[in-house]
């Protein structure tokens, strides 16, 4: 079993709907969960990180985490054909720096 | 300020060749990891260096190598290539190795595809 498994899609919404996109993970080590927008032939970039449980929120992203049910979610409100992406979740213990991704899911916003 | 930047951006090799790519981290960052990512495992970790250290190893093979320089610049080599190891390659920099806060967080290069045929 993976560590984290992540549904890899595809997604596709119209403009202006909310994404939901969700990990779940096994290692209840993991304290630092993290997500990365990877556009087509470059590398990720960091979205939004959270530390433990809890929400985050920035601008028209939303971050939550469950350590309970060892799951977490990025909302994306208002979704843009700009965000039209791979999203990755990733997760770290905080020791290090030795990050565990998901495989990714496609996401893709109909103008 | 200038990226991460990685070298070369394509490659095409044959089973059984070994391969050596580059990577030049952000200015001032001492941290360089690399990670592996194909469609059906996503991104693995590989390694991390940081002050010409390997600190952390991923569950890959001695085939994969790396070793950072005094400048900060990483390679990582593949010897005996297999059909499996194509995949994008990516190294990431940070400032500090270890340390947490938004700021210190990982900055990817734009990877290097490798097809091994």
């Amino acid at each position: 079993q993976k560590e984290v498994e992540q549904d890899p899609g595809p997604l596709s919404v119209p403009e202006g709907a909310i994404v939901s996109l969700n990990c779940t993970y096994s290692n209840s080590a993991f304290q630092y969960f993290m997500w990365y927008r990877q556009y087509s032939r470059k590398g990720p970039e960091l979205l939004m990180y959270t530390y433990s449980s809890g929400n985050k929120e920035d601008g028209r992203f939303t971050a939550q985490v469950d350590k309970s049910s060892k799951y977490i979610s990025l909302f994306i409100r208002d979704s843009q054909p700009s965000d039209s992406a791979t999203y990755l979740c990733a997760m770290n213990q905080g020791t290090g720096n030795q990050f565990y991704f998901g495989t990714g899911t496609s996401l893709t916003v109909i103008p | 300020k200038a990226g991460v930047t990685q070298t070369p951006r394509y490659l095409i090799k044959t089973r059984g060749q070994q391969v050596t790519l580059s990577c030049s981290p952000i200015s001032g960052h001492r941290s360089v990891s690399w990670y592996q990512q194909t469609p059906g495992q996503g991104l693995q970790f590989l390694f991390e260096y940081f002050s010409e250290t390997q600190r952390n190893k991923g569950n890959f093979p001695g085939r994969f190598s790396g070793r950072q320089f005094s400048n900060s610049r990483s390679e990582m080599n593949v010897s005996t290539l297999e059909l499996g190891d194509s995949a994008l390659y990516l190294c990431a920099s940070s400032l500090l190795a270890g340390a947490w806060g938004f700021k210190e967080t990982q900055y990817f290069g734009p990877g290097t595809r490798l097809l091994v045929l």
